[in-house]
C-alpha cells in the first residue's frame, strides 16, 4: 500500500530564506507526483506536476525534484516571502490507478 | 471558466439528517473526484468518475455515503443519515485527463451536531 510522508510537519522561517520541503513515498511505481498549496479555508492549488520520466520541474521561485528510485521528492522555494505562507501537500499517483495519494502536508509560515 | 464550483460552502446539520453536497466540474474535464479532509486522516479520496461513470468507490466509508454524476456538468455526494464523525471538509476536483493535474473546488465544510 502506497504511503506518503512529508517532513517537516511545520516550518517557520524569516522572509528571504531558501526552503526545502520533503516528501517520501513507499512504492516507486508511480505515474506522477504533484505538489499543491492550500491556504486556510481554501481548496488546493496545483503548483507543479512531475511525470515519472522527469527529474524536476520549475515554476518561478519553485523547483520540484523527483527521485523515483529512492521514493523522494523535494520542493525548493527560493527567496521565501510572507505570501508563501500556506500548507504544502505532495501527492503521488500510483501506476495502476487514477487516484492521488496525499501526504500529511507541511505547514509553512514565512514572517517578515 | 469559473473553476470547480462547490455548494454549499458551509453546512451545519443535526445527526440523522440527510446531507447533499454539490459539485460542478470544469467544462470539458472527463474526470471528477470527491475527497474528504480531516485533521486526523488528512485528504482521502472517496470516489471518482470518468465520463460520468463511477470508477473506484473503495474510499467511500460506509453505505451511508453515495455519489452520483447524472451528467458531465454536475455531481452530488449524499450522506444519509449523517453522523458527527462525518464532520470534515469535502472537496471536489476535476481533471481533463488522467495524466493531468487536478483542479480543486473551494470545498464544503460540513458540521454534524
Amino acid at each position: 500500500k502506497q504511503e506518503v510522508t512529508q517532513i517537516p510537519a511545520a516550518l517557520s522561517v524569516p522572509e528571504g530564506e531558501n526552503l526545502v520541503l520533503n516528501c517520501s513515498f513507499t512504492d516507486s511505481a508511480i505515474y506522477n507526483l504533484q505538489w499543491f498549496r492550500q491556504d486556510p479555508g481554501k481548496g488546493l492549488t496545483s503548483l507543479l506536476l512531475i511525470q515519472s520520466s522527469q527529474r524536476e520541474q520549475t515554476s518561478g521561485r519553485l523547483n520540484a525534484s523527483l527521485d523515483k528510485s529512492s521514493g523522494r521528492s523535494t520542493l525548493y522555494i527560493a527567496a521565501s516571502q510572507p505570501g508563501d505562507s500556506a500548507t504544502y501537500l505532495c501527492a503521488v499517483r500510483p501506476r495502476n490507478t487514477d487516484k492521488l495519494i496525499f501526504g500529511t502536508g507541511t505547514r509553512l509560515q514565512v514572517f517578515p | 471558466d469559473a473553476g470547480v464550483i462547490q455548494s454549499p460552502r458551509h453546512e451545519v446539520t443535526e445527526m440523522g439528517q440527510e446531507v447533499t453536497l454539490r459539485c460542478k466540474p470544469i467544462s470539458g474535464h472527463d474526470y471528477l473526484f470527491w475527497y474528504r479532509q480531516t485533521m486526523m486522516r488528512g485528504l482521502e479520496l472517496l470516489i471518482y468518475f470518468n465520463n460520468n461513470v463511477p470508477i473506484d468507490d473503495s474510499g467511500m466509508p460506509e453505505d451511508r455515503f453515495s455519489a452520483k454524476m447524472p451528467n458531465a456538468s454536475f455531481s452530488t455526494l449524499k450522506i444519509q443519515p449523517s453522523e458527527p464523525r462525518d464532520s470534515a471538509v469535502y472537496f471536489c476536483a476535476s481533471s481533463p485527463d488522467r495524466r493531468d493535474i487536478q483542479y480543486f473546488g473551494a470545498g464544503t465544510r460540513l458540521s454534524v451536531l
